[in-house]
């Protein structure tokens, strides 16, 4: 089992629609989540951290985190053409950050 | 401010011989962390130095290597090179990466023939 999975995608939403990203993970003693998101070309970009149980929202980001059930989910409202990358998961736990393999994501128009 | 940067961005190397990529992080940052990036297997931690220490390690054979200098600036090295190494490897700062919070370099691609 890894560490950290995510669906490869590409998943695909239609401009305007809502993209839900979805990542579970194996160490039930990780403590914090992030989301990272990667344009093709270029390197990964912080753009939502979480640490509690709940939901956190960041302008048309929501994280979700579900220690319970070791999911974390990203939630992308109003989609944009310029949303369309790579998201990637990433789960610290010992200090050591674990990245997801990532998931493809295409607005279309 | 001047954001984390790698050299070189682009190389090419054969079978055999090493390679140095360099990383100057963020003024300010003492934690730098490098990753393996592949299409087939996404990123993949090497290790993190902070403060001149290797921190944390991944489980990459010994032909990988680091360290990091009193400026914070950090080189990693890779020996006897094989067609496998081919990657993109990224570098990334912070104030200690435990806080998760990483910026990423753009990254020296190596190409290995």
């Amino acid at each position: 089992q890894k560490e950290v999975e995510q669906n490869s995608g590409p998943l695909s939403v239609p401009e305007g629609a809502i993209a839900s990203l979805n990542c579970t993970y194996s160490d039930r003693g990780s403590q914090s989540f992030f989301w990272y998101r990667q344009y093709s070309g270029k390197s990964p970009e912080l753009i939502m951290s979480i640490y509690s149980n709940g939901d956190k929202e960041d302008g048309r980001f929501t994280a979700q985190l579900n220690k319970a059930s070791q999911y974390v989910s990203l939630l992308i409202r109003d989609s944009q053409p310029s949303d369309s990358a790579t998201y990637l998961c990433a789960v610290s736990t010992a200090s050591k950050l674990t990245f997801g393999t990532g998931t493809r994501l295409q607005v279309t128009l | 401010k001047a954001g984390v940067t790698q050299t070189p961005r682009y190389l090419i190397k054969t079978r055999g011989q090493q390679v140095t990529l360099s990383c100057s992080p963020i003024s300010g940052h003492r934690s730098v962390s490098w990753y393996q990036q592949t299409p087939g297997q996404g990123l993949q931690f090497l290790f993190e130095y902070f403060s001149e220490t290797q921190r944390n390690k991944g489980n990459f054979p010994g032909r990988f290597s680091g360290r990091q200098f009193s400026n914070s600036r950090s080189e990693m090295n890779v020996s006897t090179l094989e067609l496998g190494d081919s990657a993109l490897y990224l570098c990334a700062s912070s104030w200690d990466s435990n806080t998760g919070e990483l910026f990423f370099g753009e990254g020296s691609r190596l190409t290995v023939l």
